[in-house]
C-alpha cells in the first residue's frame, strides 16, 4: 500500500555514485511535505539516514546526500562502499484522507 | 540515548487479537514526541500503522484504522499496540519509534508476530 515508488534495485561499483528516485504525488511530496530516507541493513531495524529533505543527523556520513523537487525526491550515495549495501526506503506525510505517515517501495542497493 | 524495545507473543490465531508493548528508555513518554508504530512483512516494505501522543491523541494508517488501537500509559514510560481481527496477512516483524516531527528518528530492533492456527 506504498504511495511513494522506487526503483526496486540499484547497482554500483565501489567508489561509484547512485541516486535512488522516490516518486509521489500532490497529496504528498507535491504538497511540500519533508522527505526522510532510512538505511535498512540486513536483519535490522530502519535507520533515519535523511531528515527533512537533505539534512544528516549525527554520525551519517557526508556520502549521503538528499534532494526534492516537485513531486519526487533523490538519494545520493557517493563513494560507494560495501557498508553501503542494504535496501534504502523513502518516506514523507500524506494528506489524502487523513494525515499519515507513507513509505516508498524500497530500493536493494548492491555493491 | 533513546531505547526503545518491543515485547509480545511472536504467535497470534486467526481472528485474534494482537498485542504488543513498547518500553521507552533514554526519553520521557511524555516529552513533545509522537510515538508511533511501524510494521514490516516477511521480505516487504514498511507501513506505517498510527501513533499517540502523550494526551492520549491518536493518528492511525486509514487501511488499518478500523482495527487498531494506541495506549499511552505513562506511568510506565510505554505504549501499546493492539490489532483485532487478524489474518496471516498481519504476519510481520512490528516496530515500534518516536516520531519527534514528521520522521521515526529512534527504532526498536522490531519484533516478529506470526498470524497462525
Amino acid at each position: 500500500q506504498s504511495v511513494l515508488t522506487q526503483p526496486p534495485s540499484v547497482s554500483g561499483a565501489p567508489g561509484q555514485r547512485v541516486t535512488i528516485s522516490c516518486t509521489g504525488s500532490s497529496s504528498n511530496i507535491g504538497a511540500g511535505y519533508d522527505v526522510y530516507w532510512y538505511q535498512q541493513l540486513p536483519g535490522t531495524a530502519p535507520k533515519l539516514l535523511i531528515s527533512s529533505d537533505n539534512n544528516r543527523p549525527s554520525g551519517v556520513p557526508d556520502r549521503f546526500s538528499g534532494s526534492k523537487s516537485g513531486i519526487s525526491a533523490s538519494l545520493a550515495i557517493s563513494g560507494l562502499q560495501a557498508e553501503d549495501e542494504a535496501d534504502y526506503y523513502c518516506q514523507s506525510y500524506d494528506n489524502r484522507v487523513s494525515p499519515s505517515y507513507v513509505f516508498g517501495t524500497g530500493t536493494k542497493v548492491t555493491v | 540515548q533513546v531505547q526503545l524495545q518491543e515485547s509480545g507473543p511472536g504467535l497470534v490465531r486467526p481472528s485474534g487479537t494482537l498485542s504488543l508493548t513498547c518500553a521507552v528508555s533514554g526519553d520521557s513518554i511524555s516529552s513533545s514526541n509522537w510515538w508511533s508504530w511501524v510494521r514490516q512483512p516477511p521480505g516487504k516494505g514498511l507501513m506505517w500503522i498510527g501513533e499517540i501522543y502523550q494526551s492520549g491523541k491518536t493518528n492511525y494508517n486509514p487501511s488499518l484504522k478500523s482495527r487498531v488501537t494506541i495506549s499511552v500509559d505513562k506511568s510506565k514510560n510505554q505504549f501499546s499496540l493492539k490489532l483485532s481481527s487478524v489474518t496471516a496477512a498481519d504476519t510481520a516483524v512490528y516496530y515500534c519509534a518516536r516520531s519527534p516531527g514528521g520522521n521515526l528518528d529512534f527504532w526498536g530492533q522490531g519484533s516478529l508476530v506470526t498470524v497462525s492456527s
